[in-house]
């Protein structure tokens, strides 16, 4: 069964960071692209940040460039978001998110995590 | 303002068809990128519902269906049920931003 366990939310001031982490299980984790998408309280979802199976290909929005950086382990299955500067508006639930085999031209999540609440207040 | 615009909300009663549009750009839909539909239930994560535009995953009833044309695409549910009630989002790729992008989330209603 694939599971995604995300872990490393919190409480954080504005300015400060925050490191949050994906375990992955029952898949091969080496195999597959992974990202990051947020969800603010009571809003939309925003894709956040993607990494293809070797880390070779990275992207992120524009709204976390210059302040956020994926990462991952494969030989801990393991995905990570470092989160930098943190600012009031990046508060919500952060999933890490499968990219499915099957979506061939765009990207497409075919599982996702239970999420983890990061908020960003003084 | 999302970059794929979808209903804020959508209701119908249980046994009816409901269609929810997601209307894009020739930067995105209308640019060649798929389509793809989640189905959200109150307090869960997102759930792949339609990928590729009109493709099923395995367990999703063959009540959902996706279809898309120039820069639109439209999710329908047939033969509504109760436990169909969720947010609905349709999520695809935007060349100008070089990103995925969602549209903004329907809310299904179930009368």
């Amino acid at each position: 069964e694939v599971q995604l366990v995300e872990s490393g939310g919190g409480l954080v001031q504005p300015g400060g960071s925050l490191r949050l982490s994906c375990g992955a299980s029952g898949f091969t984790f080496s195999t597959y692209t992974m990202n990051w998408v947020r969800q603010a309280p009571g809003k939309g979802l925003e894709w956040v940040s993607y990494i293809s199976s070797t880390s070779s290909t990275i992207h992120y929005a524009d709204s976390v460039k210059g302040r956020f950086t994926i990462s991952r382990d494969n030989a801990k299955n393991s995905l990570f978001l470092q989160m930098n500067s943190l600012r009031d508006e990046d508060t919500a639930v952060y999933y890490c998110a499968r990219d499915g085999k099957s979506c061939t031209s765009t990207s497409c999540y075919d599982y996702w995590g239970q999420g983890t609440l990061v908020t960003v207040s003084s | 303002q999302s970059v794929l615009t979808q209903p804020p909300s959508v209701s119908g009663s249980p046994g009816q068809r409901v269609t929810i549009s997601c209307t894009g750009s020739s930067s995105n839909i209308g640019a060649g990128y798929a389509v793809h539909w989640y189905q959200q239930l109150p307090g869960a994560a997102p759930k792949l519902l339609i990928y590729g535009n009109s493709n099923r995953p395995s367990g999703v009833p063959d009540r959902f269906s996706g279809s898309k044309s120039g820069t639109s695409a439209s999710l329908a549910i047939t033969g509504l049920l109760a436990e169909d009630e969720a947010d609905y989002y349709c999520q695809s790729y935007d060349i100008s931003l070089s990103g995925w992008v969602f549209g903004g989330g329907t809310k299904l209603t179930v009368l």
